[in-house]
This record gives structure tokens, C-alpha cells and sequence, in this order.
């Protein structure tokens, strides 16, 4: 089954425009949430993540929000840049297992 | 430092045939773990190590083979290939069991 699910599948935002990533984890057990960029023809790479005991956490245009109890946590990207066209992957982990749930992905245009 | 390095990048077999594909790290890192990546679905599990000597099964590990002789090398094989192992694999270490760095990929086609 699906732990981490993630919507939507595609996106396509106007530049300088807010792009939003949305994912929802069923195992309360999770207590990490990355969120990693793939380029075309790359291996993903570690964007931004958030443990459970903070509800946001920004780095640069870059904002996780995190919402315990509902079991969802989204990104955010403000003022989207066509270099931030990419998939974008949600995750979850719980600490010791070391295995990372991936949620389906998200493949984000960002029109010039 | 190369990181995660991943061979070969492009690979068409036939139904039925065996290969392996290479990963190698040079993080020095335990954890060690095989991904395959197909549309819609998003990344899966298929095999993964927490150290040398030390495999267990993933998600979908059906078809596949790991093996973890030394910290470095952690190969993936396919004993007889089928179509639906056409597509992405990706292999991925971790120091603490957190960030995942992974290679560039092997894209896999079954014919």
C-alpha cells in the first residue's frame, strides 16, 4: 500500500507565482519529512525537511508546513522560477528503521 | 569525491537475460539501498543494506538480488529479466539513516 501519498501529479505555475506540493502520511510512527528535487537525468537531491515537533520550517523560497494531526504536510515554493522546474518527491522515515517512504511525485512546470 | 556512482547509465537486455548493476560509494557510508523509479509511482524499495554482510528486502524485491561484501559496493542483479523491470534504478546511501544521496541512475529496458 501507499504510506506517503502526494498530489497533484503535475503542476504548471506562471513565473513568480507560489507553488504548492501537497502530501499526506498514514503511519503516526513517521517522525521525519524530506522533500527531494530531481532533475532530468539526475538522481534526486534533498531539498528541505521538517520533524513532526515544528509546524513550518523555510529555507530560502522554500517553506515546509507540517499539520500533525491531520497526517499532512505540504511545500511551498514562493515566487517560483523556471529553474525550479523539477519533480518533486515527499517522503517519510521513522528514525532507526532507515528506510524512506516516497510519495508518488510531482512533475512541476514553471512557465517563463 | 565521487559520492554515489552508478554503472552502467543505459542498459537494454532481453527477456530472460541476467545482468548486475554497480553501485559504489566513496561517503563511507552503512547504508546502502536500491531504488527503481516508474511513473506515477514514485520511488520504491527494492532491496537495501544497514552494512557489510547485512541485506534485507524492501517493497518489491521479487526478481532481485543484493549482495554487501564490503562497505563500497552494494550490486543489484537481475537473474532473468522480465518487461516489468523496464525502468529507473536508483541506488542511494545514507550516514544516519536520514539524507539519502543518490547516484545519477541506470535507466533499464526489458525487450
Amino acid at each position: 500500500q501507499q504510506q506517503v501519498k502526494q498530489s497533484p501529479q503535475s503542476l504548471i505555475v506562471q513565473k513568480g507565482g507560489i507553488s504548492i506540493i501537497n502530501c499526506a502520511y498514514e503511519n503516526t510512527a513517521f517522525d521525519y519529512f524530506p522533500w527531494y528535487q530531481q532533475f532530468p537525468g539526475k538522481g534526486p537531491a534533498l531539498l528541505i525537511a521538517i520533524r513532526p515537533d515544528v509546524s513550518e520550517k523555510k529555507e530560502g523560497r522554500f517553506t515546509i508546513s507540517f499539520n500533525k494531526s491531520a497526517k499532512q504536510f505540504s511545500l511551498h515554493i514562493m515566487d517560483s522560477q523556471p529553474g525550479d522546474s523539477a519533480t518533486y518527491f515527499c517522503a517519510a522515515s521513522i528514525w532507526g528503521a532507515q528506510k524512506l517512504v516516497f510519495g508518488q511525485g510531482t512533475r512541476l512546470t514553471i512557465n517563463p | 569525491n565521487a559520492g554515489v556512482t552508478q554503472t552502467p547509465k543505459f542498459q537494454v537486455l532481453k527477456t530472460g537475460q541476467s545482468m548486475t548493476l554497480q553501485c559504489a560509494q566513496d561517503m563511507n557510508h552503512e547504508y546502502m539501498s536500491w531504488y527503481r523509479q516508474d511513473p506515477g509511482m514514485g520511488l520504491r524499495l527494492i532491496h537495501y543494506s544497514v552494512g557489510a554482510g547485512i541485506t534485507d528486502q524492501g517493497e518489491v524485491p521479487n526478481g532481485y538480488n543484493v549482495s554487501r561484501s564490503t562497505t563500497e559496493d552494494f550490486p543489484l542483479r537481475l537473474l532473468s529479466a522480465a518487461p516489468s523491470q523496464t525502468s529507473v534504478y536508483f541506488c542511494a546511501t545514507t550516514l544516519t539513516g536520514r539524507e539519502a544521496f543518490f547516484g545519477q541512475g541506470t535507466r533499464l529496458t526489458v525487450v
